[in-house]
């Protein structure tokens, strides 16, 4: 059984650029969440993407968006990246058939530091 | 809006004393609470749910809906329990399963 994998691990952007992360799901799992986790904070809830739409979003402005492909993998863009932005990225993954248990698997994240 | 406070950012314990890892929630619907941990250098996974009232690698945590907590407890702490604690609440909107995470408790257990 393959984990979460994503990629890049680390990367590193200046202020106003775009991002893309990507995230490949657990096998088996059919639904991707995306969390950001600032220092010293726990991971904040950004979206999930479920039959390759966005299925609930946290609070986070409209140039955080996503995508999910038929395989289930999934992408996070960031546009206009702010300083604030700087954050570990984290991909989880969830599987909707049967009783759901609410476990998330994640992935070891992305890294990406805004200058 | 729902939140999970966890108050102690680090606690500090020596091996073999009981471990009790504190979690509130504010939630207007009815809670679903998880701790997840992360131990060093490994990705963040589920320790336990309260659905399920399983005790997992010696820890229990209790929802207690009227004092809104849900603390993880262990009464024999290794030192192998050292690591990050989150505490979640899930909250269902929009058809979404999202989690609300604490800011994490760095549980260091003392030889």
């Amino acid at each position: 059984e393959t984990g979460v994998t994503q990629s890049p691990t680390h990367l590193i952007k200046t202020r106003g650029q775009q991002v893309t992360l990507r995230c490949s799901s657990q096998s088996g799992h059919n639904t991707v969440s995306w969390y950001q986790q600032a220092l010293g904070q726990g991971p904040q809830f950004i979206f999930q993407y479920y039959r390759e739409e966005e299925n609930g979003r946290g609070n986070f402005p409209p140039r955080f968006s996503g995508l999910q492909f038929p395989n289930y993998s999934s992408e996070l863009n960031v546009n206009a990246l702010e300083l604030d932005d700087s954050a570990l990225y984290l991909c989880a993954s969830s599987s909707r058939v049967g009783a759901n248990t609410g476990e998330l698997f994640f992935g070891e994240g992305s890294r990406l530091t805004v200058l | 809006a729902q939140r999970v406070t966890q108050p102690e950012k680090l606690l500090s314990v020596f091996k073999g004393a009981p471990v009790e890892l504190k979690c509130n929630y504010s939630y207007s619907g009815s809670p679903e609470l998880f701790w997840y941990v992360q131990y060093s250098r490994q990705r963040l996974q589920l320790l336990l749910r309260h659905i399920s009232r399983e005790s997992i690698k010696g820890f229990t945590a209790d929802l207690n809906k009227g004092e809104t907590s849900f603390h993880l407890k262990k009464p024999f702490a290794q030192e192998e329990d050292s690591a990050m604690y989150y505490c979640a609440l899930r909250y269902s909107g929009g058809g979404a399963d999202g989690l609300t995470f604490g800011k994490g408790t760095h549980l260091i257990i003392q030889p």
